[in-house]
């Protein structure tokens, strides 16, 4: 199974809200990093975070990393229509030797 | 070039026909993924070339599937006789590794392969 999962796997809010997706991975990683895919076409990357760090903001977006259970979130504060997208985390996962991607959130945020 | 390009964008072919996808990755970057995504679905790992070492081959779905990587720079994605199944985007990606550990990966706008 999948390295990453993403949990939701669909998010639909009202725009100006908060948007939290969560992902979950299995063994140790050397970072965790978060991409966004617009109309199915190329992975656009988001933050990259570090297993060392809990916590790294960038502009709207907010991630967390929790290594003892395993998971990272990220926070989209004050939505916009155009943070309509599917939301991929990717871990480097010690010893994988290469990034495993989840299944992604779809993310609708509604006017 | 400025980022990592592929071609063809799209790619519609008979069922049985072989075809070839390219991807040209960001200079110097030494490791290149391909992936194949599916209509609303997530990512599906194909191989995966490090500079010299041997590509990981573990997500290629069957034989008829191979890729290459000539000079640890292009590479080109081969599915020969193809079946419906196939059909999906393909995307391409590189990264730098420094230390064993993987920076972001860069994507291409993929390949959207259509089997008829």
């Amino acid at each position: 199974s999948q390295q990453g999962e993403e949990d939701p796997q669909a998010l639909s809010i009202q725009e100006g809200e908060n948007a939290t997706m969560n992902c979950s991975y299995k063994t140790s990683i050397n970072n965790l990093q978060w991409y966004r895919q617009n109309s199915g076409r190329g992975l656009v990357h988001l933050i990259l975070i570090r297993s060392n760090e809990r916590e790294k903001h960038s502009g709207r977006l907010r991630v967390t990393l929790d290594t003892s259970k395993k998971s990272s979130s990220l926070l989209i504060t004050a939505s916009r229509a155009a943070d309509t997208a599917s939301y991929f985390c990717a871990t480097d996962a010690r010893g994988a030797q290469k990034l495993v991607f989840g299944q992604g959130t779809r993310l609708t945020i509604n006017p | 070039g400025a980022g990592v390009s592929q071609s063809p964008s799209n790619k519609v072919t008979e069922k049985g026909k072989d075809v070839e996808l390219r991807c040209d990755p960001i200079s110097g970057h030494t490791a290149l993924y391909w992936y194949r995504q599916s209509l609303g679905q997530g990512l599906e790992f194909l191989i995966y070339f490090q500079g010299n070492s041997a590509p990981d081959k573990s997500g290629l779905p069957s034989d008829r599937f191979s890729a290459e990587r000539t000079g640890g720079s292009v590479s080109t994605l081969t599915i020969q006789r193809t079946q419906q199944e196939d059909s999906a985007v393909y995307l391409c990606a590189s990264s730098l590794v420094s230390a064993g550990q993987f920076s972001e990966a860069f994507f291409g706008q993929g390949t959207r392969l259509t089997v008829v």
